[in-house]
């Protein structure tokens, strides 16, 4: 079965520097997350997208932006990134009639220098 | 502050145990409580989820019973196997606002 891909896997960054990861949701699901998650610690809601507009916000810093296009896929922009932004970053699908059931994929490993 | 705990951080259980780790939460409004399974580098994988409608749903080795009342629940894997060995999230979610609210995870680790 297809699954949630992300790109890149893994990203090394300088700080104050920009990054840009993508998502592409499983085939027919309209609705896209992402999370954060730190070392050791469990994943952080940062925005999700239902049918391209934003349906939710969580602890996203203002330096990081988001949308989604036409494809449903996704992408996080993140900007002057800073040290403490090394982490795990998933993005997750679902379809709105399934009742909530999201299903990550892999992940982009960021490592901000 | 955590609006769903787990218990325990840390669990080691012999091969063909049982594993059972609890969460609980205080917000009422939650309608959808799923439990994730993640190996290290990977990301988390939906096992089981229940709603609010059901005590308990069992889905081959894994158990969820939950009990609205107490505003707890809990997973249950049985007769479990080394390939167990993972850290496991509980999760709860209000269907309206679909952003799933974490534990803070346990790492299990199943002895050969």
């Amino acid at each position: 079965a297809a699954g949630v891909i992300q790109s890149p896997r893994h990203l090394i960054k300088e700080k104050r520097e920009t990054a840009t990861l993508k998502c592409y949701p499983i085939p027919r699901h309209d609705t896209v997350y992402w999370y954060q998650q730190g070392p050791g610690q469990d994943p952080q809601f940062l925005i999700s997208f239902y049918e391209k507009m934003q349906s939710d916000k969580g602890s996203i810093p203002d330096r990081f932006s988001a949308q989604q296009f036409s494809d449903y896929h996704s992408e996080l922009n993140m900007s002057s990134l800073e040290l403490g932004d090394s982490a795990l970053y998933f993005c997750a699908s679902s379809f709105k009639g399934s009742y909530n059931e999201q299903f990550f994929g892999p992940g982009t490993r960021l490592t901000v220098l | 502050q955590q609006q769903v705990k787990q218990s325990p951080q840390s669990l080691i259980v012999q091969k063909g145990g049982i594993s059972i780790i609890n969460c609980a939460y205080e917000n009422t409004a939650f309608d959808y409580f799923p439990w994730y399974q993640q190996f290290p580098g990977k990301g988390p994988a939906l096992l089981i989820a229940i709603r609010p409608d059901v005590s308990e749903k069992k889905e081959g080795r894994f158990t969820i019973s939950f009990n609205k009342s107490a505003k707890q629940f809990s997973l249950h894997i049985m007769d479990s196997q080394p390939g167990d060995s993972a850290t496991y999230f509980c999760a709860a979610s209000i269907r309206g606002a679909q952003k799933l609210v974490f534990g803070q995870g346990t790492r299990l680790t199943i002895n050969p």
